[in-house]
């Protein structure tokens, strides 16, 4: 398996802009994680999914954060609009089942600059 | 106060030294997780401990419920064990460190 693919790996928008992040997990697993890493605060958990539904959204910042997952092997989270204080490097990551299940597996993760 | 408190937050050490990295939490959890981020800045889960002890080559993971406490032993370090440790622990929300940052100098 090529692992968890995420997509761009490198954004740069403006401030005001719409921003999409994408995700595809490992074939197999039901649970699917988005994180935010800044120097400031360190690694945060934005939410997550069991089977395609939304589990826990209470880390997701504020209404300009969605997230989506359609199917089992993709999901999106879309920053709309953007500003300079969401630039962060965004990963996603699954595991077979939820928090409990076992390891997680990180994607390489997306660096989002927002100017 | 932070819910999950970790220590050292910095360590050097010589190759082949034993390094412990202490994880203290505040809150009910029902899993907790141990990161390894790569100068690189990639993530990879070294552990998810509800109970015990878990042991991957020189890792060693423990975590004692009762006393809301786990810690991630390294034996016989090598500079490539360099980098972040992150717990991460979890229940009804979800709580992370600050991480320890290990050098391990050959």
């Amino acid at each position: 398996d090529a692992g968890v693919i995420q997509s761009p790996r490198h954004e740069v928008t403006e401030m005001g802009q719409e921003v999409t992040l994408r995700c595809k997990p490992i074939s197999g697993h039901n649970s699917l994680f988005w994180y935010r890493q800044t120097m400031m605060r360190g690694l945060e958990l934005l939410i997550y999914f069991n089977n395609n539904v939304p589990i826990d959204d209470s880390g997701m910042p504020e209404d300009r954060f969605s997230a989506k997952m359609p199917n089992a092997s993709f999901s999106t989270l879309k920053i709309q609009p953007s500003e300079p204080r969401d630039s962060a490097v965004y990963f996603c990551a699954s595991s077979f089942r939820g928090w409990t299940s076992g390891e997680q597996y990180f994607g390489p993760g997306t660096r989002l600059t927002v100017t | 106060k932070n819910e999950v408190e970790q220590s050292p937050q910095n360590l050097t050490a010589q190759e082949g030294e034993f390094i412990t990295i202490n994880c203290s939490y505040s809150v009910g959890i029902s899993a907790l997780h141990w990161l390894q981020q790569h100068p690189g800045g990639g993530i990879v889960s070294l552990f998810m401990l509800s109970s015990g002890k878990k042991k991957h080559g020189r890792l060693i993971a423990t975590i004692n419920i009762q006393e809301k406490h786990s810690s991630l032993h390294i034996t016989a370090s090598h500079p490539r064990d360099s980098a972040v440790y992150i717990c991460a622990a979890g229940g009804n929300q979800f709580y992370f460190g600050t991480g320890t940052s290990l050098t391990v100098i050959p």
